[in-house]
């Protein structure tokens, strides 16, 4: 399973956009992007995911590097509501060892100050 | 549309005891999967499906069993309680799929006393 690397923990004022950066240098071809977060005393929830481009949603962006080795999300005006633990993770099907399995990390945990 | 719905919310168990974890989605997802989550920890896989009599094992599994008699089910099985097996259980499904989002059951919190 391709690793993922982020940063343990980030810290943003409110209103203010928040880049959270995940490294994985090991990604593959088939290899998605995911992210997920994790509110407090909550089930992860789903944020965002790219292949290649990047891409937008109402919650965030992705903003994928070119040789796809890194990737960041950005969050373009934080709330107290998105303080949370943030994963990114590497996901892929097909093939006897790439089952689809989502495996999360430590994770960025964001602090929102007001 | 229900999601993913587990059942308990909340368990105590008692060293030795046995119980299984009901994990339910109404989605037609093939993809099925655990988690645990420690305090203060990250999520880690326990076991997972892509379908229909299909489980294979994830990061920890000992000490749990699965199986996969429908694509709606997905049991958790504790043979024998530990206290180490005192944790946040969670459940997630989705589509078999790498572009497809997990969708997650709002977790069992378990005590092994």
């Amino acid at each position: 399973d391709a690793k993922t690397t982020q940063p343990n923990s980030m810290e943003s004022n409110e209103e203010e956009p928040v880049h959270l950066p995940c490294n994985h240098s090991t990604i593959s071809g088939t290899d998605y992007i995911h992210w997920y977060r994790q509110l407090p005393s909550q089930g992860p929830e789903y944020v965002i995911h790219g292949l290649t481009s990047n891409v937008n949603n109402r919650m965030a962006s992705l903003a994928i590097a070119e040789d796809r080795k890194s990737s960041t999300l950005i969050l373009h005006r934080a709330t107290l509501r998105d303080a949370a633990v943030y994963y990114c993770i590497l996901r892929d099907v097909g093939g006897s060892s790439n089952t689809g399995k989502l495996i999360f990390g430590q994770g960025t945990t964001l602090q929102v100050k007001p | 549309n229900a999601g993913v719905t587990q059942t308990p919310k909340f368990q105590v168990l008692k060293t030795g005891q046995s119980m299984t974890l009901q994990c339910a989605q109404d989605m037609n997802h093939e993809y099925m999967s655990w988690y645990r989550q420690d305090p203060g920890m990250g999520l880690r896989l326990i076991h997972y499906s892509v379908g229909a009599g299909i489980t294979d094992q994830g990061e920890v599994p000992n000490g749990y069993n699965v199986s996969r008699s429908t694509t709606e089910d997905f049991p958790l099985r504790l043979l024998s309680a530990a206290p180490s097996q005192t944790s946040v259980y969670f459940c997630a499904s989705s589509y078999l799929w790498a572009g497809s989002e997990a969708f997650f059951g709002q977790g069992t919190r378990l005590t092994v006393v």
